[in-house]
């Protein structure tokens, strides 16, 4: 199975700051990549696929990139809504598998 | 709008066997796989496997053959699955999701079903 490795397990940032997340993936997965955001009691909600496409709807804020098997989610201008669990998952062979998550607070 | 709405949270005993429906509406239910995703509370996300709406045709996760059943009622644009022989470790929220066939990506996610299996 593909091991995704995700950092930190939690952050804490400021309104207006930019955070990153990263997800080291075990092997090559050519780019396929997606990021959720969930909030407490609710479900998984699609930012980003393919490792930078950002799903339609989903504010500009967000955006994602990748650098061999490195993926990173970025946030710029952090708002109040964006505290979160931040997930990624990899769909380049099954079992897709998921990142551990990072759990974003706002300060 | 696209919808997933499933069931409601369940209480079971060990050694019990429950069902899940996610109903879909707002697509062609057949149009897109669907996925299913568990959560126990407070951990990640663990992919349980997918089942082709078109074909019906199930794949199971290792980790989820042998209990866990996905079927579909495709005139109902509903797809269930059910977990027999229930056991404490299968306490859980379980999400079912939407793929776009061959994206790899669930872009659209039900609100979850709770399951508790407790004596």
């Amino acid at each position: 199975d593909i091991q995704m490795t995700q950092s930190p397990a939690s952050l804490s940032a400021s309104l207006g700051e930019t955070v990153t997340i990263e997800c080291l993936a075990s092997e090559d997965i050519y780019s396929n990549l997606a990021w959720y955001q969930q909030k407490p009691g609710k479900s998984p909600q699609l930012l980003i696929y393919d490792a930078s496409s950002l799903q339609d709807g989903v504010p500009s804020r967000f955006s994602g990139s990748e650098s061999g098997t490195q993926y990173s989610l970025e946030i710029n201008s952090l708002q109040s809504e964006d505290a979160a669990t931040y997930f990624c998952q990899q769909h380049h062979d099954y079992p897709y598998t998921f990142g551990a998550g990072t759990k974003l607070e706002l300060k | 709008q696209i919808q997933l709405v499933q069931s409601g949270p369940e209480l079971k005993k060990p050694g019990e066997s429950v069902k899940i429906s996610c109903k879909a509406s707002g697509y062609t239910f057949t149009d897109y796989a669907m996925h299913w995703v568990k959560q126990v509370p407070g951990k990640g996300l663990k992919w349980m496997g997918w089942i082709n709406t078109y074909t019906g045709k199930p794949t199971y996760a290792d980790d989820f053959k042998g209990r866990f059943v996905f079927s579909l009622e495709a005139s109902a644009s509903t797809a269930n699955l059910q977990i027999s022989n229930l056991k404490n470790e299968d306490t859980a929220n379980v999400f079912c999701a939407r793929e776009d066939y061959g994206s790899g990506v669930m872009d659209a996610w039900g609100q979850g079903a709770s399951v508790t299996v407790s004596s």
